[in-house]
């Protein structure tokens, strides 16, 4: 079942500027997991934020998450032509199986112009 | 590169057909994964081994026939697939699948379509 959502579905910046975009999960999550996929290819794994940290940083990347309100955004500054992409949130849950089971959203589909 | 080689990169196939799907990784990992990524749909787990034992069938078809020989080398085998499993194939692994905060490592995908 569909853990993670993404918001806005795409998303058109200009070259220079930030940009946000939020997810939104269901159920208690070890830890929340932000992807990138270009077009035709597989994901990259960008950033990792655990359950009991708040903000995390890399390079131009900043990720925010609140478990209070089941919701994780990841910022991109100074956006690129190259940071166009999908992106997607990943949530690793708990389960009956004890693996790690990574369930993703449908994405954010975003495009910078130059 | 990360490290994940599938093919092949596109396969179209008749749905009597049979035929393989091959993943490699080439990074040490204990886990391998199956995911089936479809136009606008979250991108679904569909089988997770670790150290060549399945350890999560996600009520896929029947018709999708997962192997893994050794912990390096991860297959699907395909038969009598409908259109609708025509999609964007994509393997990954990851070190350990009993640690939580453990990322993926995705191939490129094999692009199925089923005419």
């Amino acid at each position: 079942s569909q853990q993670g959502e993404e918001d806005p579905q795409a998303l058109s910046i200009q070259e220079g500027e930030n940009a946000t975009m939020n997810c939104s999960y269901k159920t208690s999550i070890n830890n929340l997991q932000w992807y990138r996929q270009n077009s035709g290819r597989g994901l990259v794994h960008l950033i990792l934020i655990r359950s009991n940290e708040r903000e995390k940083h890399s390079g131009r990347l900043r990720v925010t998450l609140d478990t209070s309100k089941k919701s994780s955004s990841l910022l991109i500054t100074a956006s690129r032509a190259a940071d166009t992409a999908s992106y997607f949130c990943a949530t690793d849950q708990p389960n009956s199986g004890g693996y790690q089971k990574v369930t993703f959203g449908t994405g954010t589909k975003l495009q910078v112009i130059p | 590169e990360t490290g994940v080689t599938q093919t092949p990169r596109h396969l179209v196939m008749g749905m009597t057909n049979k035929k393989s799907l091959k993943c490699e990784q080439h990074l040490g990992h204990n886990a391998m994964y199956w995911y089936k990524q479809s136009a606008k749909k979250p991108l679904e787990l569909m089988f997770v081994y670790s150290l060549e034992e399945r350890v999560e069938n996600n009520s896929v078809p029947s018709r999708f026939s997962p192997e893994c020989p050794n912990s390096s080398h991860l297959f699907l085998h395909l038969h009598t697939l409908q259109p609708e499993d025509s999609a964007l194939y994509l393997c990954a692994s990851s070190q350990d699948p009993w640690r939580s905060n453990e990322k993926l490592f995705f191939g490129s995908g094999t692009q199925l379509s089923v005419l």
